[in-house]
């Protein structure tokens, strides 16, 4: 069965910094991959995608991901962090016959110091 | 900008009792999900609805559940015998198309608490 990992529940940075965030993932095949953002009191929001071409997507709030099939990862990176940045993302993936059935990792909480 | 909304936005009630969590999709959407996030777990899929059946279920989603398109606009997610397991926030998504490539638009949520 099809799994995401996301290895660190939770990581400090500092204003400023970069980031990025892990995500593994366990699939057979290529899946179709998202990383989603949820701000307090907020439902999750789309911030990229990945389903095929270029390896490196760009999504919004100037965040990117580069899909890695030999390492199952699609980690996701931002160059400089902002304080707003703070919030739990979360990785996942759907296979591309299974709809809109996605499967999440346990997400990780950001916290962005000042 | 269209967003789904979902009421309430917490509910309590004793163990046993019947809950039902409602959701507005945005207007042009036909595809509709629930997902739930136990505290300090994984957001786990639900159920997944299009013209008016269940196109989708997961194992957590027994005889206690169910959903309904019961007026064009909400789509609910009834818990009938609520049992302590069942506290967690549970969140309403839409779509326009199915498939991996139609983005899904989350709600808010509707973090349940049972007693």
């Amino acid at each position: 069965a099809q799994s995401v990992t996301q290895p660190d529940i939770h990581i400090t940075v500092s204003e400023g910094a970069s980031l990025e965030l892990r995500c593994n993932y366990s699939y057979g095949a290529t899946p179709y991959l998202f990383w989603y953002v949820q701000s307090p009191g907020q439902g999750l929001q789309l911030l990229l995608k990945y389903f095929s071409g270029d390896t490196l997507v760009q999504g919004i709030k100037g965040f990117e991901a580069e899909f890695k099939r030999s390492q199952s990862s699609f980690n996701l990176r931002k160059p400089s962090v902002h304080w707003s940045d703070a919030a739990e993302y979360f990785c996942a993936v759907v296979r591309y016959n299974q709809g809109g059935k996605l499967i999440f990792g346990q997400g990780t909480e950001l916290s962005v110091k000042p | 900008e269209p967003e789904v909304t979902q009421t309430p936005s917490h509910q309590v009630t004793q163990m046993g009792q019947e809950v039902i969590l409602r959701c507005v999709p945005i207007s042009n959407h036909l595809y509709f999900y629930w997902y739930r996030q136990i505290l300090g777990q994984k957001v786990e899929f639900l159920v997944s609805f299009y013209n008016n059946e269940i196109s989708e279920k997961s194992e957590i989603f027994d005889d206690q559940f169910s959903v309904e398109r019961p007026d064009g606009s909400n789509f609910t997610l009834k818990i009938r015998s609520t049992k302590l397991e069942d506290s967690a926030m549970y969140f309403c998504a839409s779509s326009e198309g199915q498939g991996a490539s139609n983005e899904q638009f989350f709600g808010p949520g509707t973090r349940l608490t049972v007693l």
